[in-house]
Order: C-alpha cells, then sequence, then structure tokens
C-alpha cells in the first residue's frame, strides 16, 4: 500500500532561520514525489515535484531512496512561506491519483 | 493563467438528500479527479476520470457516489443520499494527458465544503 507520511503537524520557525519539513513515504516502486502548498484562504497549488528538480521559492527537496523521505528545505525563512504544506506521491507514469500526507503548518515567525 | 472552478463554494443539504457538485477543469486538459478532506484529516482521493469513463476508484467511492461529464466542460460529482460522514471539503483537480512526458501535474479548485444536517 502507498503512504505518506508527514510527522509534524505544526512547525513554527523565526524569520531567516532554516526551514525542513519532513516526509516520508512507503510505495511499492519507483514514484513521483510532490510538495503542495496551500497559504491561507487560496487553493492547494503545486510547489515542486522530485522530476523536475527545480527551486521553487527558495525551496528544494530531493529524494532519500534508503530513507524514502523527500524532505522539504529552505535555507532562511520568509513570512510569505506561512502557509499548510503537503508531501504527496503518485505513479511515474498516466497521471495516477495523489495519495497525500496530513500535512504540516508552518508558521513563520517575525 | 487558467484555473479550475468549483461551484458552490458551500453546500448545506439535509441527510438523505442527493447532491451534485460541480466542477470546470482547466480546458485543455483531459484527465479529471475527486478528492476529498474531513476535517482535521488527510486528503483523500476518490475518483479520476478519462476519455468518458472512471479510471480509478477509492474504497470511500461506493454506489452512493457517481461522477459524469455531461458535456465538454463540466464535470459533476453526485452523491445519491447524503449521509453525515460525507460532511467534507470536495477538491475536484484537473491534468493534462501527455504520456510521452509523464506524470503531469494536478491543479486544484478552490473546493466545495459540504456540510451535511
Amino acid at each position: 500500500a502507498q503512504r505518506v507520511t508527514q510527522p509534524e503537524k505544526l512547525l513554527s520557525v523565526f524569520i531567516g532561520a532554516p526551514v525542513e519539513l519532513k516526509c516520508n513515504y512507503s510505495y511499492s516502486g519507483s514514484p513521483e514525489l510532490f510538495w503542495y502548498v496551500q497559504y491561507s484562504r487560496q487553493r492547494l497549488q503545486l510547489l515542486l515535484r522530485h522530476i523536475s528538480r527545480e527551486s521553487i521559492k527558495g525551496f528544494t527537496a530531493d529524494i532519500n531512496k534508503g530513507e524514502t523521505s523527500f524532505h522539504l528545505k529552505k535555507p532562511f525563512a520568509q513570512e510569505e512561506d506561512s502557509a499548510m504544506y503537503y508531501c504527496a506521491l503518485s505513479g511515474l507514469w498516466g497521471n495516477e491519483k495523489l495519495t497525500f500526507g496530513t500535512g504540516t503548518r508552518l508558521t513563520i515567525i517575525p | 493563467e487558467p484555473e479550475v472552478t468549483q461551484t458552490p463554494s458551500h453546500q448545506v443539504t439535509q441527510m438523505g438528500q442527493e447532491v451534485i457538485l460541480r466542477c470546470v477543469p482547466i480546458s485543455n486538459h483531459l484527465y479529471f479527479y475527486w478528492y476529498r478532506q474531513i476535517l482535521g484529516q488527510k486528503v483523500e482521493f476518490l475518483v479520476s476520470f478519462y476519455n468518458n469513463e472512471i479510471s480509478e476508484k477509492s474504497e470511500i467511492f461506493d454506489d452512493q457516489f457517481s461522477v459524469e461529464r455531461p458535456d465538454g466542460s463540466n464535470f459533476t460529482l453526485k452523491i445519491r443520499s447524503t449521509k453525515l460522514e460525507d460532511s467534507a471539503m470536495y477538491f475536484c483537480a484537473s491534468s493534462e494527458a501527455l504520456r510521452d512526458r509523464g506524470n503531469q501535474p494536478q491543479h486544484f479548485g478552490d473546493g466545495t465544503r459540504l456540510s451535511i444536517l
């Protein structure tokens, strides 16, 4: 069965401090991994996907297949980063369903 | 930028009544999805739809649920006889279907909050 675990429901970080949102996954095969973000009163938006290897808004995430993790990182937190962050996975081909984690609410402290 | 739109934003319905949630996917997208999020819980997959038929459905998507693409733009989720536990936020999503480029990211609507009384 495929599963995504985000161990932290809440995370508070000071402005300028590094951010790391944890995500672990379970999948038999090679998944595609995503981070979605939901800012206050806005829709779920794709932040980044591991296949594209992009850095969006300063955030990066790398798959660690040994630890089955896909942690989201940013070296210096900004106030506008406060949001709900969801890690998700799907199969690698064919527009498959997304399996989400429970989400982490990130609060940036001024 | 094109968006997935959902109506209504909030629906209040008596238990046992039928409800239809509506979605307009992004116009050149060919894969459509419904997800739901019960308050305080994770976003859960309900169903995916492609080429006028269901591609995959979850255990949640039982006989009380159905989906339809009645015309070229709308994608609907119907719950025939609502239960209290159907109260949730329902999200529609759509994606392009470019198989030679693998999985395409899903774009989500704002959601419909369904409250069953």
